[in-house]
């Protein structure tokens, strides 16, 4: 199911600039997963983090787990054109074995 | 994701009508799963299985049904009973015995009138 908190829903912005977006939970997570979906297909895996405090970079992408373990936090730099579209946070719970709980996305919009 | 292939990518059917979407995979992976995704929403469980003649139902089952036998194949068959069929649905597979992400196809998108 989906108990994870994502926010923004929705962010507006120029490019060039920075974009945060998290995910919070009052559950604990093994595994913290974010993914990036285009208009009309199917999600694709930016990162994936294991490790409470884990700070992981792909190219201008940031993503950390938390060190509680219940949240998890998504930076993009410099954003360009292409960033457009809708980022889900997801993680397997401690308690949920393989099932994946998935945030509710944030939709991004970069003004050229 | 290259080694899961959904089809049709638009499929068109009359209610009342049951209908079956195809997911094919070649990555050797013993989990798949259906979701579900409405406009502007998040994803949402159908069903899964983590091997081959084995399936759970998620947590929008009804309306649904699947199959699971070969490993590369999990079809879900979408019947008259769901009430609200016409929606973008995703496959996806997981390598098993670990918490390693999912991989998704390019999806489905069912209308249904």
């Amino acid at each position: 199911g989906q108990q994870l908190n994502q926010s923004p829903q929705s962010m507006f912005i120029q490019e060039g600039e920075d974009v945060s977006m998290n995910c919070t939970s009052s559950s604990i997570f093994n595994t913290w997963l974010w993914y990036k979906q285009d208009p009309g297909e199917g999600p694709v895996l930016l990162i994936a983090l294991y490790k409470a405090g884990e700070l992981t970079s792909n190219g201008r992408l940031t993503a950390q787990f938390g060190i509680t373990r219940k949240d998890s936090f998504l930076n993009i730099s410099a954003s360009i054109p292409s960033d457009v579209g809708i980022y889900f946070c997801a993680g397997f719970k401690e308690t949920s074995g393989s099932r994946l709980t998935f945030g509710e996305g944030t939709q991004l919009t970069v003004n050229p | 994701d290259g080694g899961i292939t959904q089809s049709p990518k638009y499929l068109f059917r009359k209610e009342g009508q049951n209908v079956t979407l195809s997911c094919e995979q070649n990555l050797n992976h013993d989990a798949m799963y259906w979701y579900r995704q409405d406009p502007g929403q998040g994803l949402r469980l159908i069903y899964y299985s983590q091997i081959v003649n084995d399936f759970q139902k998620g947590d929008i089952a009804e309306g649904y049904s699947v199959s699971r036998e070969k490993k590369e194949s999990f079809p879900l068959t979408v019947t008259s009973a769901q009430k609200n069929p016409t929606a973008f649905y995703l496959c996806a597979t997981q390598e098993w015995g670990s918490n390693s992400p999912l991989h998704f196809g390019n999806g489905t998108r069912l209308t249904v009138t």
